[in-house]
């Protein structure tokens, strides 16, 4: 499996954006690229994935570079709901397994 | 709507007994899948229903776990003879298709897990 690198940790002040770095150097032509994250106490909560185009939903936004060896998570305006660890995954739309590392956690400061 | 449930939320056992972890799936999703996290471990993969193909049990562990799903929804996880490397929290999550480029195919939804502690 292709594998990614994440920060283990970040924190934020509620209201401002978050940018949760992922590096994927050995991504391959078909992998889209996942996020997932996880409350405390909680099962996992898929985020946003995407494979060449930057993507938008109501949680977040997702910005890839142009070589896909890089990606990043924004959170436009942090809450203290957004405390949770991060998952970032790489998956061939033919892999129904999902794989998590250790993730990056987000403490979110009141 | 309703998400994915488990039973129990938490389980504590002797080691040496049997367990038996219950899964209900969101209604009409025909991937089920099962998951297992230990404390401070990412996400371990056990086993995948779709519809009526054969499960893929390769994360199965060892033999002392087994899965079914039966009638294409609720599905249980049996760990017998529990040891103390069993202790984690176990996950299920389903999704309407198991594989796929779009998000309908792609987001699993989890439910909230059973912590499983072995003495």
């Amino acid at each position: 499996d292709a594998k990614t690198t994440q920060p283990n940790s970040m924190e934020s002040n509620e209201e401002e954006p978050v940018h949760l770095p992922c590096n994927h150097s050995t991504i391959s032509g078909t992998d889209y690229i996942h996020w997932y994250r996880q409350l405390p106490s909680q099962g996992p909560e898929y985020v946003i994935h995407g494979l060449t185009s930057n993507v938008n939903n109501r949680m977040a936004s997702l910005a890839i570079a142009e070589d896909r060896k890089s990606s990043t998570l924004i959170l436009h305006r942090a809450t203290l709901r957004d405390a949770a660890v991060y998952y970032c995954i790489l998956r061939d739309p033919n892999d129904y397994k999902l794989s998590f590392g250790a993730g990056t956690t987000v403490t979110v400061r009141a | 709507g309703a998400g994915v449930s488990q039973s129990p939320s938490n389980k504590v056992t002797e080691k040496g007994k049997d367990v038996e972890l219950r899964c209900d799936p969101i209604s009409g999703h025909t991937a089920l899948y099962w998951y297992r996290q230990s404390l401070g471990q990412g996400l371990e993969f056990l086993i995948y229903f779709q519809g009526n193909s054969a499960p893929d049990k390769s994360g199965l562990p060892s033999d002392r776990f087994s899965a079914e799903r039966t009638g294409g929804s609720v599905s249980t996880l049996t760990i017998q003879r529990t040891q103390q490397e069993d202790s984690a929290v176990y996950l299920c999550a389903s999704s309407p298709r198991g594989t796929g480029t779009l998000r309908s195919y792609n987001e699993q939804f989890f439910g909230p897990g059973t912590r499983l502690t072995v003495l």
